[in-house]
């Protein structure tokens, strides 16, 4: 079945550090790809997707490339914020069954 | 408005009574989702409705019930509580098909004693 993998699960930095979280998946077609952000006492919204027809999905300073080569969606920011801390999930969505990956918490020192 | 609600935020059940969550949404979305998020897991989707079709995935299918009685409605039920059902539980809505994204509810937390 399809899956997600993200293995950082806590992610320390210092405001204007480099972000970047892994994410891989599995799954027997292409699916659509998406960034969730959770903060603190609120469900998950949308960062960015990204479909088979655009392979790099921008926003908010965030960007995330699809690469079916190596089944990869990596999330990358280059300066982060301390208003950046948060969780982030990677999901795929394949068959209108969106899957989750386990999640990475970022935490922004000032 | 793109407010997903969940009743209650909080709840409290005793082992082998039932549950019963609630989750609106008013956007006129045709799927309802529900997930169980437990710490440091992934929230693991439950079940969902396009429209009237129900579908539960394969693994939980005897542990949660929901129905939709109408398209803005979307309930969660659990027959006989475990300590194991003690977890965050998320509604979630979108248009049907796998490129819409997801609005969330905040969360209903419910502890099994």
């Amino acid at each position: 079945g399809d899956s997600v993998t993200q293995m950082q699960g806590q992610v320390t930095l210092s405001e204007d550090d480099f972000l970047f979280i892994n994410c891989t998946y599995s799954t027997t077609w292409y699916p659509t790809l998406f960034w969730y952000v959770q903060y603190p006492g609120e469900g998950p919204q949308l960062l960015l997707k990204v479909t088979t027809a655009n392979n790099k999905g921008i926003s908010r300073g965030f960007e995330a490339t699809y690469d079916k080569r190596t089944t990869s969606f990596h999330l990358q920011k280059a300066s982060v914020q301390e208003s950046d801390s948060a969780v982030y999930y990677c999901v795929l969505n394949n068959n209108n069954a969106p899957r989750f990956g386990a999640g990475t918490k970022l935490t922004v020192k000032p | 408005d793109t407010t997903v609600k969940q009743n209650p935020r909080y709840k409290l059940a005793r082992v082998g009574k039932p549950v019963n969550l609630i989750c609106s949404q008013t956007m006129n979305h045709d799927t309802m989702y529900w997930y169980q998020k437990k710490p440091n897991q992934a929230p693991k989707l439950l079940l969902f409705y396009y429209d009237k079709i129900l579908n539960r995935e394969a693994d939980t299918f005897e542990k949660f019930q929901s129905s939709r009685p109408n398209n803005s409605f979307c309930s969660l039920y659990i027959g006989s509580a475990g300590l194991e059902y003690s977890a965050m539980y998320l509604c979630a809505s979108s248009v049907g098909g796998r490129s819409y994204e997801q609005y969330f509810g905040p969360g209903t937390r419910l502890t099994v004693l």
